[in-house]
């Protein structure tokens, strides 16, 4: 079964804007991973959030976490025709099994 | 980051005949391999989660005997799907744990 939901489930937005993704769980963690995959491959890592972390930046990435609200976000800054893939998030670590969220598919348009 | 390798990429078959799987862990050594199935526009879900030297763990609903996993070596495991049918096709993919997960380029399986 899915952990989580995530919101919206399908995306589109003009290249250059912000796109905004969110997850929300439904237990406890230690802590959250996001992963996009492009279609029909696999997934590719793209940030972790530990528990006792609010917020966490990588390049254009930007990730909440909000353990009270179970609720997790996802902000691509100035978004690329490269960016349009499926992002979800996922529970778990190293060598515990990782549980999925349903996923975004964000498509951005040139 | 950590290079798995999954093969084939794409396979067709024959109601009936079983398909065999290799993911590779090429520069790490993956004592816990999982496999996952995908069906399109949803999320991943885990089949098993495989440990080099013993028998795989099944999630619930996935019948062992119909995919039968090896993890003979730390850096390889294979997922057979034996006699399938067309219900059986899907996209699956692997993944080799190295404190995060590192995932396959997937394998598209198609029964006729």
């Amino acid at each position: 079964s899915q952990q989580g939901e995530e919101d919206p489930q399908a995306l589109s937005i003009q290249e250059g804007e912000n796109a905004t993704m969110n997850c929300s769980y439904k237990t406890s963690i230690n802590n959250l991973q996001w992963y996009r995959q492009n279609s029909g491959r696999g997934l590719v890592h793209l940030i972790l959030i530990r528990s006792n972390e609010r917020e966490k930046h990588s390049g254009r990435l930007r990730v909440t976490l909000d353990t009270s609200k179970k609720s997790s976000s996802l902000l691509i800054t100035a978004s690329r025709a490269a960016d349009t893939a499926s992002y979800f998030c996922a529970t778990g670590f190293g060598n515990e099994k990782l549980t999925f969220g349903t996923g975004t598919r964000l498509t951005i348009i040139p | 980051g950590a290079v798995v390798s999954q093969h084939p990429s794409w396979v067709i078959c024959k109601s009936g005949t079983s398909v065999k799987i290799e993911c590779r862990s090429l520069d790490f050594q993956a004592t816990t391999m999982f496999w996952y199935r995908q069906f399109p526009k949803q999320s991943l879900m885990l089949m098993a989660t495989s440990n080099e030297g013993s028998k795989a763990t099944y999630e619930q609903g996935v019948e062992k005997d119909k995919f039968l996993i090896n993890h003979a070596s730390l850096t390889l495991s294979t997922l057979t799907v034996t006699s399938a049918h067309p219900e059986d096709s899907s996209f699956y993919i692997c993944s080799g744990a190295k404190n995060i997960q590192y995932f396959g380029a997937g394998t598209r399986l198609s029964v006729l």
